[in-house]
């Protein structure tokens, strides 16, 4: 059956320190990957997109990395700040499977301490 | 802009009435979603729309449910009995532009902040 899976412990990291956020997914042929950000209370809101012949994008101090062939997207937030503390998803699109539909994963916390 | 706007923020029901949550779209966009979330299934699609045709509703649990878009700028979804177990938060969501197996897909969707819906 088809499966987006990201890390379900919350990952607690230090100020200053690089955040790794995994999203692995099998038994889907994507188009793309989008990562979200959703803060308590809030509905999620979109950060990046990475397409399938796409290894690597960034945006200021974040980087996402898509490998098709292990079926996985990284996602890094670089000097990471307090503020970054939320709760991070990533989204499959495209492929015969799901059609058109964007499906999400269950989502990261992440928790960056001062 | 105003972003996607939901109301109301949050719902509190007893088992057996009917829900009507609604939701306006970022203007300009073409395609809406609905969403529910809950701890543990995660963001589920339920239904979307296209140019206010609905295109896909596989998601939808079940016959209690169903959503309209009589215009550009309004949608709707009803649940009519509600029961203990559709508690949850419903988001919209809209875009320009559908997710497609294409190398210029991929439209980010805008969501509004939800509808907390308790059904006691």
């Amino acid at each position: 059956s088809q499966k987006i899976e990201q890390n379900s412990e919350a990952l607690n990291i230090q100020e200053g320190k690089t955040a790794t956020l995994t999203c692995n997914y099998t038994n889907y042929s994507p188009a793309y990957l989008q990562w979200y950000r959703q803060d308590p209370g809030r509905g999620p809101v979109f950060l990046l997109l990475i397409r399938e012949n796409e290894k690597e994008k960034r945006k200021e101090r974040l980087k996402v990395t898509f490998d098709t062939t292990l079926k996985q997207s990284l996602f890094h937030i670089t000097a990471s700040q307090p503020a970054d503390s939320a709760t991070y998803l990533c989204a499959l699109a495209g492929g015969s499977e799901y059609g058109n539909k964007l499906v999400f994963g269950a989502g990261t916390i992440l928790r960056v301490k001062s | 802009d105003a972003g996607v706007i939901q109301s109301p923020r949050h719902e509190v029901t007893e088992m057996g009435q009917e829900v009507t949550l609604r939701c306006k779209p970022i203007s300009g966009h073409d395609y809406l979603f609905w969403y529910r979330q809950t701890m543990m299934r995660g963001l589920e699609l339920l239904i979307y729309f296209n140019n206010n045709v609905p295109i896909d509703d596989s998601g939808m649990p079940e016959d209690r449910f169903s959503a309209k878009m009589p215009n550009a700028s309004f949608s709707t979804l009803k649940i009519q009995p509600s029961e203990p177990r559709d508690s949850a938060v419903y988001f919209c969501a809209s875009s320009r532009g559908l997710p497609q197996r294409s190398r210029q897909g991929g439209s980010p969707l805008h969501f509004g902040n939800g509808t907390r819906l308790t059904v006691t």
